[in-house]
């Protein structure tokens, strides 16, 4: 079966700008997770939605933002994009309710390059 | 505050020998604990977990040990192969349905 899905996969804007990334989740799972990866860091937790209501939520501003439509396809939109924000985001998804229920599968993740 | 530690930015082992891989957290509450390996320009996959009712889970080439009391887990490879190489990221939850935290990761190189 097909895997998560992210597109674009390389982006680069300017300070000031917004940027939207769209994340596919295999088909069944309901739950999809946002994390950004920058280096040192690790993954950082963005945040979780399923059944199109935000579960969970990191520490991130409010210029960070998502949502999840009907058919658990995702978005996550970064509002007057910082040079900071430069980063992997990567999303995933998960089946609820199942054994492994946290075994989140990843997709290739979104290269954003902010100038 | 970062609940998921790695204090190991990078490790560097011989083809064959043990790769011990160490991760520390601090919240009492996470139950459920798992190892990802992230290669280069991929998304980081799933390898193995543990549940906190366990102190030790094996699959193949690779054991994931719990010390629940030093709030502690190692992932030992053995034998390590090149095709090993890649980021290893701890991560742990709480519950089956709350988030997932990572930590920094650990750069494995594995020397053939």
């Amino acid at each position: 079966k097909a895997g998560v899905t992210q597109t674009p996969r390389y982006l680069i804007k300017t300070r000031g700008q917004q940027v939207t990334l769209s994340c596919s989740p295999i088909s069944g799972h309901r739950s999809v997770s946002w994390y950004q990866q920058t280096p040192g860091q690790g993954l950082q937790f963005l945040f979780e939605y399923f059944s199109e209501t935000q579960r969970n939520k990191g520490n991130f501003p409010g210029r960070f933002s998502g949502r999840q439509f009907s058919n658990s396809r995702s978005e996550m939109n970064v509002s007057t994009l910082e040079l900071g924000d430069s980063a992997l985001y990567l999303c995933a998804s998960t089946i609820i309710g199942a054994p492994g229920a946290n075994v989140l599968t990843f997709g290739a993740g979104s290269r954003l390059t902010v100038l | 505050d970062q609940q998921v530690k790695q204090n190991s930015p990078s490790l560097s082992v011989q083809e064959g020998r043990i790769s011990i891989l160490n991760c520390d957290y601090t919240n009492s509450m996470f139950d459920y604990f798992l190892w990802y390996k992230k290669y280069p320009a991929e998304g980081p996959t799933f390898l193995i977990s543990i549940s906190s009712i366990k102190d030790k889970n094996e699959d193949g080439r690779f054991t994931v040990f719990l010390n629940k009391s030093a709030k502690h887990l190692s992932l030992h490879i053995v034998p390590s192969q090149p095709g090993d190489s890649a980021v290893y990221f701890c991560a742990a939850t709480k519950t089956s349905y709350d988030k997932v935290i990572f930590g920094p990761g650990t750069s494995l190189s594995v020397i053939p």
